[in-house]
């Protein structure tokens, strides 16, 4: 498509339940990443993909928090045993990539994780 | 350690008049530098970028200035619209496919 889905907008989850969270990224855009946005304003990012591939995983949690992006499914970002801190909104953003130049990246609407 | 500052959380600005909103960054490193536009429970919403090599993009009301020597960029929106209010948010990455840092954004309100 030619925007950014996430799906679910909002997911609720109790303390210690798991979250999964998708997005599937603009047809023909090869990197995906995820940001978490936290205190209103402030972004962080988590990880990106190449394709398939873990390109940037520096800002993943050590624990609890995975990712994947499979070939003809959406990519997803999975939370085990939800704590308090991880209500936030989780944003996906992807870009063309594989070009001579510089492109922007685009972000979906969010989904907005609550843990009760 | 915050690597974009956007100093000012928000700015109030008579329409069809410039709108400018500043940002600061550390880290000279930077290869590109970016301005995100955000309305609520929407994602943000590119607008302008500039190379590090440029210190001046236009596109439209949006013109982004860059000053290396100070590590200060600034967005001029003109004239400004009432649709312009949003929040502003300032980014940098540091090549071509790299993660954005942002910063905490601005909240412009255009007065009618």
């Amino acid at each position: 498509g030619e925007e950014v889905a996430q799906t679910p907008k909002h997911l609720v989850r109790g303390e210690g339940q798991k979250a999964k969270l998708y997005c599937a990224p603009i047809k023909g855009h090869s990197y995906v990443f995820w940001y978490q946005q936290v205190l209103k304003n402030e972004f962080k990012f988590l990880i990106s993909f190449q394709n398939e591939n873990v390109f940037d995983e520096t800002g993943m949690p050590k624990e609890r928090f995975s990712a994947k992006c499979l070939p003809n499914s959406p990519c997803s970002l999975e939370i085990q045993a939800t704590k308090l801190e991880d209500s936030a909104v989780y944003f996906c953003a992807s870009s063309q990539g594989d070009t001579g130049g510089w492109q922007p990246q685009h972000f979906g609407d969010g989904t907005r994780l609550s843990i009760l | 350690d915050q690597q974009v500052k956007q100093n000012s959380p928000s700015l109030s600005v008579q329409e069809g008049r410039i709108s400018i909103l500043n940002c600061d960054y550390t880290n000279s490193m930077f290869d590109y530098f970016l301005w995100y536009k955000k309305y609520p429970a929407e994602g943000p919403t590119f607008l302008i970028s500039i190379s590090s090599i440029k210190d001046k993009n236009e596109d439209g009301r949006f013109t982004v200035f860059l000053n290396k020597s100070a590590k200060h960029l600034s967005l001029h929106i003109v004239p400004s619209q009432p649709g312009d209010s949003a929040v502003y948010f300032c980014a940098a990455s540091f090549n071509r496919d790299d993660k954005i840092i942002f910063g905490k954004g601005t909240r412009l309100h255009i007065l009618p």
